[in-house]
């Protein structure tokens, strides 16, 4: 069964600290993985996309990576601020499935 | 652009009630999609569509209809409402490549909150 587990499930971590949060999948024949960041009640914004010929993605202080062959995905934030706190959500578009496969996310929580 | 706008944002339906969830997305994206957000269970596809006139079964479409009759909009309508349909419902759209498949970043509206009593 083709399935995304995020653990853990939250987080915690002093303003400043640069932080991993972690992705795993359960089957290695991917399109792409993307990450997702969703604030309290509202809709979902994409961080990154990486596709599946890629190693890895950077957007300003967040730096996605990708390996197939061990099912990983990490997103890296450097230098972490309040505003970063969020839930991260990967999702997963496994080769002949029509649908992304979501992990159900880590709420992080950056401590002034 | 407005991106991806979903009304309305809050909805409480009574049992057996009908309703129709809109969509709209003013980035010329063919692909659509919807999807429903429960607590544990991340989230799971209901229909989608790869573009006008066409429109398929997700992971979880019954009880869910939906039809596409221009790019820009994708409707989805709760047929008789059950209790087991209160969730957070967002819809999304991208670009598709080949054979319609989604190979962009995925764009998501803010959801509509749906309770069913």
């Amino acid at each position: 069964k083709q399935e995304v587990t995020q653990i853990p499930a939250a987080l915690s971590v002093p303003e400043g600290e640069n932080l991993v949060l972690n992705c795993s999948f359960t089957d290695s024949a991917i399109y792409n993985l993307q990450w997702f960041r969703q604030d309290p009640g509202k809709g979902l914004t994409s961080l990154l996309l990486i596709q599946s010929s890629q190693r890895e993605q950077t957007s300003g202080r967040l730096n996605a990576s990708l390996d197939k062959s061990s099912g990983r995905s990490t997103l890296y934030i450097a230098a972490s601020q309040p505003g970063d706190s969020a839930t991260y959500l990967c999702a997963v578009k496994f080769l002949g499935n029509e649908k992304l496969t979501f992990g159900t996310g880590t709420r992080l929580t950056i401590i002034p | 652009n407005a991106g991806v706008t979903q009304t309305p944002k809050f909805q409480v339906l009574k049992t057996g009630q009908s309703m129709t969830l809109q969509c709209a997305q003013d980035m010329n994206h063919e692909y659509m999609s919807w999807y429903r957000q429960d607590p544990g269970m991340g989230l799971r596809l209901i229909h989608y569509s790869v573009g006008a006139g066409i429109t398929d079964q997700g992971e979880v479409p019954n009880g869910y209809n939906v039809s596409r009759s221009t790019t820009e909009d994708f409707p989805l309508r709760l047929l008789s409402a059950a209790p087991s349909q209160t969730s957070v419902y967002f819809c999304a759209s991208s670009y598709s490549g080949l054979a319609g498949k989604p190979t962009d970043t995925q764009y998501f509206g803010p959801g509509t909150r749906l309770t069913v009593l």
